[in-house]
């Protein structure tokens, strides 16, 4: 079925750091969606774009959807703590329509340098 | 956004039994959607519950394993049946709005 490759699988981040992950596909997507996921909890969304090109910011985060539409990329800037967590990107064929249409990436796992 | 509340938040099952999920959201909603998160994996579609019609079931997932109720539009429940330790995941409740989707916190199943 279709897949997203989402990277890199985990990371670790110093307090002030900038962080940055990636989805791509080999297909295209006309949504891309990013969500945070803590232990215990749902995932939560964090920013959706809708057109190529994009690019959103919420707070210290900033995503932007690829011109091929096969691709999308999250940053966070100066991470504190509290940035711990899974980041899943997620791809939307069709605008609006069914979640059958929603593919997620296999996460990426934030986590505090020792 | 919509507010989307699961019971039970954690659960530990003998296996052989069944599980009964419950999600409830806080307005109307056409299409209700279960997914499960096996551990340490990203999220799986199980099904797309519709009100007054039979839930629809993505390919590897069979109603007499997970049978979907949907008596209403604000309501729906999953049951996890004949439970196996491979059943051991967490299982979300979703909703879609104009802006993207929504999840529940999960239920985390965990069978012995």
């Amino acid at each position: 079925g279709q897949q997203l490759n989402q990277s890199p699988q985990s990371m670790f981040i110093q307090e002030g750091e900038d962080v940055s992950m990636n989805c791509t596909s080999s297909s295209i997507f006309n949504t891309w969606l990013w969500y945070k996921q803590d232990p215990g909890e749902g995932p939560v969304l964090l920013i959706a774009l809708y057109k190529a090109g994009e690019l959103t910011s919420n707070g210290r985060l900033t995503a932007q959807f690829g011109i091929t539409r096969k691709d999308s990329f999250l940053n966070i800037s100066a991470s504190i703590p509290s940035d711990v967590g899974i980041y899943f990107c997620a791809g939307q064929r069709e605008y609006g329509g069914s979640q059958g249409n929603l593919i997620f990436g296999k996460g990426t796992k934030l986590s505090v340098k020792p | 956004s919509a507010v989307i509340s699961q019971k039970p938040s954690r659960d530990i099952c003998q296996r052989g039994t069944s599980l009964t999920i419950q999600c409830q959201v806080d307005s109307q909603v056409t299409m209700m959607f279960w997914y499960r998160q096996q551990p340490g994996q990203s999220l799986t579609l199980i099904a797309t519950a519709n009100q007054g019609s039979e839930a629809t079931y993505e390919s590897g997932f069979v109603i007499d394993k997970f049978p979907i109720s949907r008596p209403n539009l604000t309501f729906s429940t999953l049951t996890v049946s004949n439970m196996s330790p491979e059943d051991s995941s967490i299982y979300l409740c979703s909703v879609e709005e104009e802006v993207g989707a929504f999840f529940g916190q999960g239920t985390r199943l965990t069978v012995v």
